[in-house]
């Protein structure tokens, strides 16, 4: 079955640790999203990766970081310079060619604890 | 810059009746899509319909259907016959410039709970 896989499910992490989480997705899109999600909150974009080898900055890129080295993986890793990452994230991915659509797939997430 | 509001307190309905949830939108751009998306309990986010700023008709997928006022910036979501399971939180969102490709990304607004009682 096509979809998006995301590990682990839950994550806890120890203050000053960075940390990676795996996206991957057998959908053969080009385009890829990392959202972080806090309790009540709607979904807020931090990367973005339309094509293999790019990236671009969503609107709370500070204090992560990604790699599109391949088409079906997008990781993000959350560093230590994040002051706050107890969160939810969702990794997310969309077609890019001319269809009305293109509509964004979604992971499970991740639930990420900082003790 | 794009925004999306979403500004209904949790919104109670009763099993087989039908509930909209309210979304207002605002953009410059004269080419955008609309979408709607449930997110259970479970936290996955469930892609339910989409409206583009040039389609004439008001989109509709099963029981969902998109109230689509374009003169008013709101694309409210009706769903027909609730049931149980309908209950969830709803996210309305929104992609500028351009309908495909070029630009991909959503701003999502800050979602609605639905409940719906037996």
């Amino acid at each position: 079955d096509g979809g998006i896989t995301q590990s682990p499910k839950y994550l806890f992490r120890k203050e000053g640790q960075n940390v990676t989480l795996s996206c991957e997705q057998n959908l053969n899109h080009d385009a890829m999203y990392w959202y972080r999600q806090d309790p009540g909150q709607g979904l807020r974009l931090i990367y973005y990766s339309q094509i293999v080898n790019d990236f671009q900055k969503g609107d709370i890129a500070e204090g992560y970081s990604v790699s599109r080295e391949k088409k079906e993986s997008f990781p993000l890793t959350v560093t230590s310079a994040q002051k706050n990452p107890t969160a939810f994230y969702l990794c997310a991915s969309s077609g890019t060619g001319f269809s009305s659509y293109n509509e964004q797939f979604f992971g499970p997430g991740t639930r990420l604890t900082v003790l | 810059a794009q925004k999306i509001t979403q500004t209904q307190p949790g919104m109670f309905v009763q099993e087989k009746e039908a509930v909209t949830l309210d979304c207002t939108y605002d953009t410059s751009d004269p080419s955008y899509g609309l979408f709607w998306y449930k997110q259970p309990s479970s936290g996955e986010m469930i892609f339910l319909i989409y409206q583009g700023s040039y389609d004439q008709q008001n989109a509709t997928e099963g029981r969902y259907s998109l109230n689509f006022q374009k003169a008013r910036k709101s694309a409210n979501l009706v769903i027909s016959a609730s049931q149980l399971g309908d209950s969830a939180m709803y996210f309305c969102a929104m992609r500028d410039g351009g309908l495909t490709g070029a630009n991909s990304k959503l701003t999502f607004g800050k979602g609605i709970t639905l409940s719906v009682r037996p």
